[in-house]
C-alpha cells in the first residue's frame, strides 16, 4: 500500500537554521503533497509536488522529489519559532500518511 | 481559517452514548474524508465520500456510522464507543476525491470514559 513515512521523527534546531525532514514511499504516485500540524489542530496543506517534477518551491519552503528513489524531502529556510509543528507527507491517494516530523524551532 | 468547520471542538462521552460530530465545508468542494488522529500513531482514513456516495470504508468498526446529506456536510455518528476510540477526529475536503488538495478542520477532540 502506498504510505508516506517521514524522518526523522523529531528535530530541534536554533531560530534561523535550515530544516530539512525526509519522506519515502513504497508505491508508484501521481503526486506527494506535505503538510503541517500545529498541535492538536488541523493539517495545513503547504505544498504539492507532481511525479513529473523534481524540484518545488513556495517561499522559505523547497521541496524534492526522486521518483527513482521513492522519496522526497522538505526544506524550511531560515527557521522561525512560528514553524514549530509536525510536518507530514502524503502520497496522492490521501490514504495513509506517515507519523510525521516533529518540528521544534529554539529561540 | 481553511473553510472547512467541526463542532464540537471537545466533546466527552460515556460508552453508552450517541453523539455525532459534524463537518462543513464552503469551499465548493466535491469529496469529502473523516481522519482519526491517535497519540503516537500515522493518521488514519476512516471515510471517503465523493459527491455524497461512500468510495470509502477503511476497515472501521460499525460503531462508527457517517452522513453525508450533501456535498457540504459531513456527519459521523457514534455510539457504543470504547476507550480507545478516543482521538481527534478530523474532517476534510478537497475538490476531487483523493489526489488534490485537502483542506482541514481543525478537529474534535474526543475522550471516552
Amino acid at each position: 500500500s502506498q504510505q508516506g513515512e517521514e524522518d526523522p521523527q523529531a528535530l530541534s534546531i536554533q531560530e534561523g537554521e535550515n530544516a530539512t525532514m525526509n519522506c519515502s514511499y513504497k508505491t508508484s504516485i501521481n503526486n506527494l503533497q506535505w503538510y503541517r500540524q500545529n498541535s492538536g489542530r488541523g493539517l495545513v496543506h503547504l505544498i504539492l509536488i507532481r511525479s513529473n517534477e523534481r524540484e518545488k518551491h513556495s517561499g522559505r519552503l523547497r521541496v524534492t522529489l526522486d521518483t527513482s528513489k521513492k522519496s522526497s524531502s522538505l526544506l524550511i529556510t531560515a527557521s522561525r519559532a512560528a514553524d514549530t509543528a509536525s510536518y507530514f507527507c502524503a502520497t496522492d491517494s490521501l490514504v495513509i500518511f506517515g507519523k510525521g516530523t516533529r518540528l521544534h524551532i529554539l529561540p | 481559517e481553511t473553510g472547512v468547520t467541526q463542532t464540537p471542538r471537545h466533546l466527552v462521552m460515556g460508552m453508552t452514548n450517541k453523539k455525532s460530530l459534524k463537518c462543513e465545508q464552503h469551499l465548493g468542494h466535491n469529496a469529502m474524508y473523516w481522519y482519526k488522529q491517535s497519540a503516537k500513531k500515522p493518521l488514519e482514513l476512516m471515510f471517503v465520500y465523493n459527491f455524497k456516495e461512500q468510495t470509502e470504508n477503511n476497515s472501521v468498526p460499525s460503531r462508527f456510522s457517517p452522513e453525508c446529506p450533501n456535498s457540504s456536510h459531513l456527519f459521523l455518528h457514534l455510539h457504543t464507543l470504547q476507550p480507545e476510540d478516543s482521538a481527534l477526529y478530523l474532517c476534510a475536503s478537497s475538490q476531487e476525491p483523493l489526489g488534490s488538495e485537502a483542506f482541514f478542520g481543525q478537529g474534535t477532540r474526543l475522550t471516552v470514559v
